[in-house]
């Protein structure tokens, strides 16, 4: 069954904002790795997490280290480059990955 | 720098056609996929392999078969194309047990008439 996620499915941001995505697990996950998928087709990593936060520029990134069922991601001062699909995904072992569906951002001017 | 490289990047072809998509990592990862995006279904996986020699089926392989003959090199096959495996695909690679992070290629458009 699905095994993660993601909320909310659409967000439209104005430049400048803030903003957060989250991604839920349906059982207790090592780690999670967000990507950004932009206009071109490309994936892009932005964080990997096996636990505890981690912080690039505007985007920060936090992994619930107690119960290891969700993960968000913090979107800061919001511009218009940050548009795009992201995606959480779990390794869920037996060398596999499960992807969520994703959150179309769209920032607006 | 990490790199994943597929090729093609754009593939027309006819159905009832073999398709032999490719993919090259220079991150010496024992772990590779091939994934297909579709709207609606997000990514899903076709194939993966954990080391040369190695192919394991995902969660949707029909009408597919992968190929992984060196660490560097790993390929998805159609043997008789569809007009429904009409998709991006994308090639990634991983170290053991998901402790590195997933990188991906740039993806093939295939489209098959």
């Amino acid at each position: 069954g699905d095994q993660v996620e993601q909320s909310p499915s659409a967000l439209s941001l104005h430049e400048g904002t803030d903003s957060a995505l989250r991604c839920n697990f349906t059982t207790t996950m090592r780690s999670v790795q967000w990507f950004r998928q932009n206009s071109r087709g490309s994936l892009i990593s932005l964080f990997y997490l096996a636990s505890g936060t981690k912080e690039n520029g505007r985007l920060k990134s936090a992994f619930d280290s107690k119960e290891r069922r969700y993960s968000t991601l913090h979107i800061r001062d919001a511009q218009l480059e940050d548009s795009g699909t992201y995606f959480c995904a779990v390794w869920t072992g037996n060398y596999k990955y499960v992807f969520g569906a994703g959150t179309r951002l769209k920032v607006i001017a | 720098e990490a790199a994943v490289t597929q090729s093609p990047r754009n593939k027309v072809a006819v159905t009832g056609g073999k398709v032999t998509l490719s993919c090259n990592q220079t991150n010496n990862h024992n772990n590779m996929y091939w994934y297909r995006q579709d709207t609606g279904h997000g990514l899903r996986l076709i194939h993966y392999s954990y080391g040369a020699g190695s192919t394991e089926k995902g969660d949707i392989p029909d009408g597919y078969k992968a190929s992984r003959p060196s660490q560097e090199n790993f390929s998805l096959i159609l043997e008789l194309a569809t007009p429904s495996q009409t998709s991006v695909y994308f090639c990634a690679s991983g170290g053991r047990r998901g402790r590195n992070t997933l990188y991906f290629g740039a993806g093939t458009r295939l489209s098959v008439l």
